[in-house]
């Protein structure tokens, strides 16, 4: 079954605002993962965060990670145009060779 | 560096005709493979997993079944296709005992008419 749920399904902006996104699980983890997915392609890595982790950056991408309360979520900041996709949140269990995916959050950012 | 590839990337079968979906990758050795399917608007469902020649798991019985005849050679199959067939299946690679990340092809658009 799905672990991760991410929210709001979907979401619009304008470009140059930011965009969060919300993912919450149910079991323990060893590591959660955010995945882009342009419409009709493969999924691309975005970015990991271990469960010792709170907090983690790349580029205009921001991640956190509460273990508690069993939530992530993930922060594009001054977004793009190109920034239009699905994102998905994806959990690992430890010990696991499985990611088990949310249902996607679909962001449109219009210029 | 590594590249995955998986093909066709359309394909329309009829009801009841056998399916083959192959995935390679290339500059990597030993990975894990996966075999996902995506329905429209959804997450993805993982349907085989592989962390070595000959060794499949099966996570979702269902009328796919998959084998890894070389090291970096994913293929899914069935033998007859259902119109439930139909969706996005995605094939995608790891490193072994690293952190789960995946990189994935481009996916295989699949219409059962």
């Amino acid at each position: 079954s799905q672990q991760g749920e991410e929210d709001p399904q979907a979401l619009s902006i304008q470009e140059g605002e930011n965009a969060t996104m919300n993912c919450s699980y149910k079991t323990s983890i060893n590591n959660l993962q955010w995945y882009r997915q342009n419409s009709g392609r493969g999924l691309v890595h975005l970015i990991l965060i271990r469960s010792n982790e709170r907090e983690k950056h790349s580029g205009r991408l921001r991640v956190t990670l509460d273990t508690s309360k069993k939530s992530s979520s993930l922060l594009i900041t001054a977004s793009r145009a190109a920034d239009t996709a699905s994102y998905f949140c994806a959990t690992a269990g430890a010990g696991s060779y499985q990611l088990t995916f949310g249902k996607g959050t679909k962001l449109s950012v219009i210029p | 560096s590594q590249t995955i590839h998986q093909w066709p990337a359309t394909l329309v079968q009829p009801v009841g005709s056998p399916l083959s979906l192959e995935c390679t990758v290339e500059g990597t050795s030993n990975p894990n493979l996966y075999w996902y399917r995506q329905a429209a608007g959804r997450g993805l469902q993982l349907l085989f997993y592989s962390v070595g020649i000959g060794q499949i798991s099966s996570e979702v019985p269902q009328n796919l079944s998959a084998s890894r005849p070389q090291d970096r050679q994913f293929i899914l199959s069935s033998k007859k296709l259902l119109l439930s067939d139909s969706g996005f299946y995605l094939c995608a690679w790891s490193v072994r005992l690293a952190k789960n990340i995946q990189y994935f092809g481009a996916g295989t658009r699949l219409s059962v008419l």
